[in-house]
């Protein structure tokens, strides 16, 4: 199973509203990540779990905030969104090979976010 | 100033020809990946490349890690419209992190 799911498909919310992004995977995968990718553009990484601690914090605004409850699952919850924080969010994971480099990412299908 | 860079930006073919895309960067990486990526979907790896001169094949796909480490090339034979797609270069800006940046993309369209 190299599978990463990612509910909602699609979500719409006003700028006062907070909902929440999962992602989960079953290949014992031991980083996950959150993307960012704008129309044309290329995904920019937002957080990345290792061994359910975050270990990187691209900036990201606090309206946006990441949870991972086990080694499986990731959220991303949200809070006063802008119109400019619409995109698609990726989830990816990755087994984390901490002896090479060469580690692989596994991506979601993504929730496309439109904030109103 | 971008970590990779890739060209073209944007390429539209005819299917049955051939077509090269490239990845460059400033700075040498110990591996790089390739992926494709279809509207509203994730993108999907298809190799990863770690030795210097390293060529993998893929079907009609043929990729080439450049001696130095520096540059990478993706080789599409008898180009056909199921590899309609954005074609993106990624490499893991940490040695034994989890810290991938990615190029801007090749947007490949192949007409039938």
């Amino acid at each position: 199973d190299t599978e990463v799911t990612q509910t909602p498909k699609h979500l719409v919310m006003g700028m006062t509203n907070k909902k929440s992004l999962k992602c989960e995977q079953h290949m014992g995968h031991r980083a996950m990540y959150w993307y960012k990718q704008k129309a044309k553009k290329p995904p920019e990484l937002m957080f990345v779990y290792s061994y359910e601690k975050l270990s990187i914090n691209e900036s990201v605004p606090s309206r946006f905030s990441p949870e991972c409850p086990n080694s499986s699952l990731l959220n991303l919850h949200l809070h006063a969104l802008q119109p400019e924080d619409s995109a698609l969010y990726l989830c990816a994971s990755s087994q984390e090979d901490r002896v090479s480099s060469t580690d692989t990412q596994y991506f979601g299908p993504g929730t496309r976010l439109t904030v109103l | 100033t971008q970590l990779l860079e890739q060209s073209p930006q944007f390429l539209s073919i005819q299917e049955g020809e051939n077509l090269t895309v490239y990845c460059n960067s400033s700075s040498v990486f110990s591996s790089l990946q390739w992926y494709r990526q279809e509207p509203g979907e994730g993108p999907v790896l298809l190799v990863t490349v770690v030795t210097g001169g390293e060529v993998k094949k893929l079907k009609r796909l043929t990729f080439q890690f450049g001696d130095a480490r520096k540059d990478s090339s993706l080789h599409i034979t008898a180009a056909q419209p199921g590899d309609t797609g954005l074609y993106l270069c990624a490499l893991n800006r940490d040695n034994y992190g989890q810290n991938f940046v990615f190029g801007p993309g090749t947007r490949l369209s192949v007409l039938p």
